[in-house]
């Protein structure tokens, strides 16, 4: 267990479906991403919050879309996928917005769009 | 932009040989680098990490790593590994403090024989 727990680990869904994604983190961490592990591609930043703000959408599909209510949880509501959108995705907090003390990573949700 | 390169996709090392992973990044001033580690099923977990001083970085698990500017490289060593240090391993790039962006490498697979 890393500090970062998220929700489910595994989610299959058709490409009518919504479902969202739940990322927790109680190490006191202020900033929080999501990132996108696809086979035989480098990890792709998606989102990045920071004391609950906003600070990068990188060009995500509106399909896409992130909620973070508090500095220790993030979520990723996901509607009208693709095939494409099957990948692993990964939660992952810092202390701040800074590189100091790296990422903390959780298990990751395992996405099979149907 | 930063980048990372990783140039061996799979690497396969008998049971207590040594190991080297290459990595060879891309960015204008003295990088953050980092490496993790996955498992199979699970997030990334940080291995070790430079920002600047010593260029010989041990980390967790008995691996270091060598920062040499003049290559724009950071290669991960062990000088014996275990069955257990099967997994894909990842070497990122951050510009910095106040630049929260990590830039992954592909990753290296590492199989283990006995």
């Amino acid at each position: 267990e890393t500090g970062v727990t998220q929700t489910p680990r595994h989610l299959v869904m058709g490409m009518t479906n919504k479902k969202s994604l739940k990322c927790e983190q109680h190490l006191g961490h202020n900033a929080m991403y999501w990132y996108k592990q696809s086979a035989k591609k480098p990890l792709e930043l998606m989102f990045v919050y920071n004391f609950k703000e906003q600070t990068e959408n990188n060009s995500v599909p509106s399909r896409f879309s992130p909620e973070c209510p508090n500095s220790s949880h993030l979520f990723l509501h996901l509607h009208t996928l693709q095939p494409e959108d099957s990948a692993l995705y990964l939660c992952a907090s810092s202390q701040d917005k800074g590189l100091g003390y790296g990422y903390t990573f959780g298990s990751g949700t395992r996405l099979t769009v149907v | 932009a930063q980048s990372v390169t990783q140039p061996d996709i799979h690497i396969t090392v008998s049971e207590g040989a040594s190991l080297e992973l290459r990595c060879n990044y891309s960015y204008g001033a003295t990088p953050y680098l980092f490496w993790y580690v996955q498992s199979p099923g699970q997030g990334l977990q940080l291995l070790l990490k430079y920002f600047s001083g010593d260029t010989l970085v041990q980390g967790i698990k008995g691996f270091e790593a060598e920062f040499k500017r003049s290559q724009s490289s950071f290669n991960l060593r062990k000088p014996s590994v275990h069955w257990s240090d099967a997994a894909e391993y990842f070497c990122a790039v951050g510009a910095g403090f106040g630049n929260e962006k990590l830039t992954f490498g592909t990753g290296t697979r590492l199989t283990i024989i006995p």
